[in-house]
C-alpha cells in the first residue's frame, strides 16, 4: 500500500512565525500536492509538484510557498504565519500516467494563536 | 472558476438504508469523476471513480452514476454499515494536476 507520512499530526504555531509542514511518500510517486480542508469549503489545491524542484500554484497559494529536493519528500512553508491559515492540512500523492488518483496523508491541523 | 456543487452536506440513515450523495459540475471539460471517503482522524481514501465514457459502475455495495448533459454525477451506498459513517467528498478533474473538490457530505448511520 502507498504510505503517505505527514510528519506532524497536531501543530500551534504564533503568528508571524516561520512554520514547515513535511510529507514524505514511499511509493515513489511523482506528482505530489498540498491541500487544505476547511469545513464547508472541501479540499483545496495550494501548490503542486511533478517532479524534483518543479512546483506550480494551486487554486491558493497566497501565503505558502514549497520546497521539493528530492523525489520522496513535499514540504509546505508559511513564511509568516497567520490566524487565516488556521486549518487542516493534507498531502498528497499520484504516479505520473494516473495523476488524477490520489493517495492522502492523514493531514496536520494547524492552529495560529 | 470551475466548481462542484455537493448536496446534502449531512445525511442521517438508519443501518441497512440506501444513501445517496449528488453533485454537480461546472467545467464540461471535466472528463474524471473521483469519491473520496474521509474517516475520523485520517486523510481521504479514494473508494470509486468513473470516467465520462461510462453512465454507471458499481462495486460492491457502493455505485456511481454520470449524467454528462445535465452535469450531475452521484454516489450510491446500498445497505448501509455503521463503518460506512464519515465524510465522503466528490470530485472532479479535467485530466490535469487540477482536482476540484465538493465541500463534502457528513454521513451517519444509525445502528
Amino acid at each position: 500500500d502507498v504510505k503517505v507520512t505527514q510528519s506532524s499530526r497536531y501543530l500551534v504555531k504564533r503568528t508571524g512565525e516561520k512554520v514547515f509542514l513535511e510529507c514524505v511518500q514511499d511509493m515513489d510517486h511523482e506528482n505530489m500536492f498540498w491541500y487544505r480542508q476547511d469545513p464547508g469549503l472541501g479540499l483545496r489545491l495550494i501548490y503542486f509538484s511533478y517532479d524534483v524542484k518543479m512546483k506550480e500554484k494551486g487554486d491558493i497559494p497566497e501565503g505558502y510557498s514549497v520546497s521539493r529536493e528530492k523525489k520522496e519528500r513535499f514540504s509546505l512553508i508559511l513564511e509568516s504565519a497567520s490566524t487565516n491559515q488556521t486549518s487542516m492540512y493534507l498531502c498528497a500523492s499520484s504516479f505520473g500516467q494516473g495523476r488524477e488518483k490520489l493517495f492522502f496523508g492523514s493531514g496536520t491541523q494547524l492552529s495560529v494563536l | 472558476g470551475e466548481n462542484v456543487e455537493q448536496h446534502p452536506s449531512t445525511l442521517s440513515v438508519q443501518e441497512g438504508d440506501s444513501a445517496v450523495i449528488k453533485c454537480t459540475y461546472s467545467d464540461s471539460a471535466s472528463n474524471y469523476f473521483p469519491w473520496y471517503k474521509q474517516e475520523l482522524g485520517k486523510g481521504p481514501q479514494l473508494i470509486i471513480d468513473i470516467r465520462s465514457n461510462v453512465g454507471e459502475k458499481k462495486d460492491q455495495r457502493i455505485a456511481v452514476t454520470l449524467n454528462k448533459t445535465a452535469k450531475h454525477f452521484s454516489l450510491h451506498i446500498t445497505e448501509t454499515q455503521p463503518e460506512d459513517s464519515a465524510v465522503y467528498f466528490c470530485a472532479a478533474s479535467t485530466g490535469g494536476f487540477k482536482t476540484i473538490f465538493g465541500a463534502g457530505t457528513r454521513l451517519f448511520v444509525k445502528a
